[in-house]
């Protein structure tokens, strides 16, 4: 069975530095992955994904993301953070045993920036 | 377009009665989702339609049914609501097989209280 999991139950970090969320992977084949952002009190919205190619993916609002294999991770990375950027981070991956229908989520990464 | 709109927002019960969520989406996709969300334990999902006509259960599916009335509708329904029933309850669609169409587009949720 496929999994994701996200170490660091909180990151923070303050407004203009770097910031990486982590996520490593378990999955048998290859692995589809997933970042998505929970805003207070509103629905999870698409970030990015990684399905095949570049190991480094670009998504929304500046985000982007580090595949690598060998170490089966695929971490979320911004040059420089936002105040705005605060919010819940959640690391998903593509199952399998669905007929690839559905995704399974990581417990999710709380991302607070501070001015 | 208005998305994924879920219908109510917030819903306070007592244990033992049931209610009905309702879930819409106007993109024209063929999978939809039910999800609930508590503290700590992430996304897990409920049950899912991968199309018109078809339901599976989810990782947490006890306690609940679903139907998809028609491409657009996919309600989830409580018959005897329970505390442990307390939650945020998130609708989600996604546009349908292959791997190009993998992103899930989510709601605003719904909190439920069950005392």
């Amino acid at each position: 069975a496929q999994s994701v999991a996200q170490p660091e139950d909180q990151v923070n970090v303050a407004e203009g530095n770097p910031l990486t969320v982590k996520c490593t992977y378990s999955v048998s084949g290859n692995p589809y992955l997933f970042w998505y952002v929970q805003y207070p009190n509103r629905g999870l919205q698409f970030l990015l994904k990684y399905i095949t190619g570049d190991n480094l993916v670009k998504g929304s609002y500046g985000f982007e993301a580090e595949f690598n294999k060998s170490q089966t991770s695929f971490h979320l990375k911004k040059p420089s953070a936002l105040v705005s950027d605060s919010a819940l981070y959640f690391c998903a991956v593509r199952d399998s045993g669905s007929g690839y229908s559905t995704l399974t989520f990581g417990k999710g990464t709380m991302l607070l920036v501070s001015p | 377009n208005a998305g994924v709109t879920q219908t109510p927002k917030f819903q306070v019960l007592k244990t033992g009665q049931s209610m009905t969520l309702q879930c819409a989406q106007d993109m024209n996709h063929n999978s939809m989702y039910w999800y609930r969300q508590d503290p700590g334990m992430g996304l897990r999902l409920i049950y899912y339609s991968a199309s018109e006509g078809t339901t599976d259960k989810g990782e947490v599916p006890n306690g609940y049914n679903v139907s998809r009335l028609n491409k657009r509708e996919f309600s989830l329904r409580l018959e005897s609501a329970a505390p442990s029933q307390t939650s945020v309850y998130f609708c989600a669609s996604r546009p349908g097989q292959g791997l190009q169409y993998n992103e899930q587009f989510f709601g605003p949720g719904t909190r439920l209280t069950v005392l």
